[in-house]
């Protein structure tokens, strides 16, 4: 199966600041077609994953646009611009390029 | 669209885990979508099951593969999963997700699944 390699796990951000959480591949994400098969989702406590990012660089509906994602083949970035007292969660990067699908171990955001 | 998960919240050793996926606000029949079982548990993170077509068609993770099965019911808008030969490893938060652009947009809240005799 493929790795993912979350850093770091734990994040501790000041409100207004930005953050910025790195995942990296153990094998390339890139399909033929030209799609990066890379996703992030946020995670808050008693609740499901919530989709931010697919395809690498798309937001979802909804999700506000101090939520990026960058990268290329196998590293890859989330990036939140200015941090919210909302953000506070742990996030997952996750691959479906090759099956199974896999999710990387977790980022958690907390505010100092 | 809403997903629900339904089934038993304790399961013995060796027996069978059924889960039902309930889906309301839309159709597990329409669409290009792939309707899929997630799993979570602090031991081995969040882990992909498989997912059915609406044709169903599937994909099971090899992992699990020999134990498990996917089926959908569109006239019951519902789609299922028995996990057989369970084990406390398969003790998890289960969630059912749709499956839109190769990965789950829509979840439903969980239900926890303990095995345990």
């Amino acid at each position: 199966d493929v790795v993912l390699t979350q850093s770091p796990l734990s994040l501790p951000v000041t409100l207004g600041q930005p953050a910025s959480i790195s995942c990296r591949s153990s094998e390339s994400l890139v399909h033929s077609d030209g799609s990066t098969y890379l996703y992030w989702f946020q995670q808050r406590p008693g609740q499901p994953p919530r989709r931010l990012i697919y395809k690498l660089s798309n937001r979802d509906s909804g999700v506000p646009d101090r939520f990026s994602g960058s990268g290329s083949g196998t590293d890859f970035t989330l990036q939140i611009s200015r941090v919210e007292p909302e953000d506070v969660g742990v996030y997952y990067c996750m691959q479906s390029r090759h099956w199974p699908g896999t999710f990387g171990q977790g980022t958690r955001v907390e505010i100092k | 669209v809403q997903l629900q998960e339904s089934g038993p919240g304790l399961v013995k050793p060796s027996e069978t885990l059924p889960l039902t996926c309930t889906v309301s606000d839309g159709s597990v029949s329409s669409g290009p979508y792939y309707w899929s079982w997630i799993r979570q548990s602090p031991g081995k993170g969040l882990e992909w099951i498989g997912y059915i077509s609406s044709s169903g068609s599937t994909n099971y993770n090899p992992s699990l593969k020999s134990r498990l099965t996917i089926s959908i019911d569109t006239s019951r808008n519902q789609f299922s999963l028995r996990l057989r030969s369970v084990t406390a490893a398969d003790t998890a938060v289960y969630y059912c997700a749709r499956i839109e652009n190769l990965a789950p947009d829509y979840w439903g809240p969980g239900t926890l699944v303990t095995v345990s005799s």
